[in-house]
């Protein structure tokens, strides 16, 4: 089955800088890769995903990257705030072949210091 | 748009005892639902899918016995935890797929089980 590998496992970065994590994936058959945040006690909440036909893509302060070949893909934050302090867990599906169930990493614990 | 209500959002049961969990889509009809389970400080770890009008599918290593899973309608689907022991105390997480219009699964916030 698919395995998803998730680093840095935590990372503190310093208000206003850019924060990277970066996922492995195992599945060449993987075509869907969301991010989700998740805060203290609450569930995880979708904040940008990225399909297997697409390369990069942004939202405002977030970009995801994809590299296929590699199977490699990394969340990019800039210009960090308090509130980007959450957990961040990647994931990678196969979509309708595979039920839609999703892989997750590790999680990495970011912490943005004011 | 596209938001998952559970309940409880915690629980706390003596031993032995069974608790429901419900998961519902409250603006969006989603045939398939996801209970995972998530220990403190650790990724979220599928148990089943729950598939509306079926039975549910698990997860490798996943008692169904235990975990009962009912999705008797588009918007709802319940997890029941029978017999419970102290070690099933963790957080369960569902999500629900929007399948008519984004296809995106959306998470619930969570029900925090405490087995004493």
């Amino acid at each position: 089955g698919e395995n998803v590998e998730q680093h840095p496992s935590t990372l503190s970065v310093q208000e206003g800088d850019s924060a990277v994590i970066k996922c492995t994936y195992s599945d060449s058959a993987s075509n869907y890769f969301p991010w989700y945040k998740q805060e203290l006690g609450k569930g995880p909440q979708l904040i940008i995903d990225i399909r297997s036909n697409v390369g990069e893509k942004k939202d405002q302060r977030i970009a995801v990257t994809l590299n296929k070949t590699a199977k490699h893909f990394s969340l990019h934050i800039t210009e960090t705030q308090p509130e980007d302090s959450a957990v961040y867990f990647c994931a990678a599906s196969r979509g309708s072949s595979a039920g839609n169930k999703l892989t997750f990493g590790g999680g990495t614990r970011v912490l943005v210091k004011p | 748009g596209a938001v998952v209500s559970q309940h409880p959002s915690w629980v706390i049961c003596k031993s032995g005892t069974s608790v429901k969990i419900e998961c519902r889509s409250l603006d969006f009809q989603a045939t398939t639902m996801f209970w995972y389970r998530q220990f403190p400080k650790q990724s979220l770890m599928l148990m089943a899918t729950s598939n509306e009008g079926s039975k549910a599918t698990y997860e490798q290593g996943v008692e169904k016995d235990k975990f009962l899973i009912n999705h008797a309608s588009l918007t709802l689907s319940t997890l029941t935890v029978t017999s419970a022991h102290p070690e099933d105390s963790s957080f369960y997480i569902c999500s629900a797929r929007d399948w008519e219009r984004t296809h995106e699964q959306y998470f619930g916030p969570g029900t925090r089980l405490t087995v004493t």
